[in-house]
């Protein structure tokens, strides 16, 4: 069956300027997770939906971050005036309740 | 809160030699425990997990971690390495409390690199 997917792919921004990444879970799956990955280091965890509802945001790094889930399934995180140090690999994952989570190929964002 | 220590960052194997890639792990709780495999520009994918069951795990491609308590953790071996293994490893716990969802904490990573 189809996996996590996430889109775009990779994504260049201006620094000041706002991307919208997109993630599509594993049909089903009530969690859903965003991490961030910088070059180098192991994902980090930002945020988490259980259905529609945010129930985790403490990896959030700043108010220019901002992540929903409106009807349980699709989520965008949002980035608003991009930064340089928000250059990374941002990750997407999905699960059934406590069960491991199945991780979608993230989207490269680099900002220049 | 948790967190993850994973030694060497960089690990250099032979081809058919031990893999062995460590992990150790700070919990207030006894976690879930998992390693992860990812390839270059691809996401992770789980090799194997523990979630209080039998101690030493087997996952897929031959690689098993076994947990060990009193030393908090949970290494990562495959006996016979192969060219296909050359890839970043990552150890991971995530909270028992449903409360808490499963967020996984992440340690560094570990990249292995196989020579013919």
């Amino acid at each position: 069956g189809a996996g996590v997917s996430q889109s775009p792919r990779y994504k260049v921004a201006k620094r000041g300027q706002d991307v919208a990444l997109r993630c599509d879970p594993i049909s089903g799956h009530v969690s859903l997770f965003w991490y961030q990955q910088a070059l180098g280091q192991g994902p980090e965890f930002l945020t988490y939906f259980q259905n529609e509802a945010q129930l985790d945001k403490s990896g959030l790094p700043s108010d220019r971050f901002f992540a929903e889930r409106p009807e349980g399934s699709v989520s965008t995180l949002k980035i608003q005036r991009t930064q340089k140090e928000d250059s990374a690999v941002y990750l997407c994952a999905s699960s059934l309740g406590m069960a491991e989570q199945y991780f979608g190929p993230g989207t490269r964002l680099t900002v220049t | 809160a948790q967190s993850v220590t994973q030694l060497g960052s960089h690990v250099s194997v032979s081809e058919g030699a031990l893999v062995l890639l460590r992990c150790n792990y700070s919990s207030s709780v006894p976690p879930y425990l998992f390693w992860y495999v990812q390839y270059p520009n691809q996401g992770l994918q789980l090799l194997l997990k523990y979630t209080s069951a039998a101690t030493l795990v087997k996952g897929i491609n031959g690689f098993e971690a076994e947990f060990k308590k009193s030393e908090t953790s949970f290494h990562l071996t495959k006996p016979s390495a192969h060219m296909s293994d050359a890839a970043e490893y990552f150890c991971a716990v995530s909270h028992r409390l449903k409360a808490a969802g499963n967020k996984l904490t992440f340690g560094g990573g570990t990249r292995v690199l196989v020579k013919p």
